[in-house]
């Protein structure tokens, strides 16, 4: 199984700043014929289900501000979240979907308000 | 508008079996590339990927939990069954069915989740 690590396990960024959120796969998800990084964001909030934000590693789902992007390739992405407004408070999740289930997710990242 | 509803016990007690219903409407579980899943989420936790059924009965699990765990689908009722045996206080969790991602073709992301059902399981 692919294992997904996240980093860190929290953080608190102050309001208006650049929160940035990292996800590393235990080997590559991009599948090198279509070069495409098998690789989902997802926001969680309290009493919530996961929310979609972003697919192929860098792709905003439709309604996601664009303040949320993704960047990275292989076996290191990263989420940031620019201009941190109140409503980011969540929890944020990386999962692969790549070749064969089951299609992990990482342990999760706490964002919080300085 | 595409939605997703789980319904269940929401307490069993140990040793027994749990059947969860996932009911969902805005889409065909017969239309190819269709896929609903099932994560489970233990209070205060990561979300843990169960099991995942396609559009053409192809099923897949996590081998974590293979032998407990049995998906299948009733395309009549629109409805995904998950149904996961021998409970342990340690399954108590939130489980969520979701729907896979569409991107000029269908792909195992969740595009789509439904509220949640808590399980309890206790004696």
């Amino acid at each position: 199984d692919i294992v997904m690590t996240q980093s860190p396990d929290s953080l608190a960024v102050s309001l208006g700043e650049k929160a940035t959120i990292n996800c590393k796969s235990s080997q590559s998800v991009l599948y090198s014929s279509n070069n495409k990084n098998y690789l989902a964001w997802y926001q969680q909030k309290p009493g919530q289900p996961p929310k979609l934000l972003i697919y192929w590693a860098s792709t905003r789902e439709s309604g996601v501000p664009d303040r949320f992007s993704g960047s990275g390739s292989g076996t290191d992405f990263t989420l940031t979240i620019n201009s941190l407004q109140a409503e980011d408070v969540a929890v944020y999740y990386c999962q692969h979907y790549y070749s064969t289930p089951p299609y992990t997710f990482g342990q999760g990242t706490k964002l919080e308000i300085k | 508008q595409i939605t997703l509803k789980e319904s269940g016990p929401t307490l069993v007690k140990p040793t027994q079996t749990l059947t969860l219903t996932c009911t969902f409407s805005g889409f065909s579980l017969t239309s190819s590339g269709v896929g609903v899943g099932w994560i489970r989420q233990p209070p205060g936790k990561a979300l843990e990927w169960l099991a995942l059924i396609y559009w053409d009965d192809d099923k897949r699990y996590s081998p974590s939990l293979k032998s407990r765990l049995t998906i299948t689908k009733d395309t009549s009722k629109n409805q995904v069954v998950l149904t996961m045996t021998n409970m342990d206080p340690v399954d108590t969790a939130t489980y969520y069915c979701a729907l896979r991602g569409y991107s000029s073709g269908w792909y195992s992301y969740f595009q789509h989740w439904g509220q949640g059902t808590l399980v309890t399981v206790s004696s």
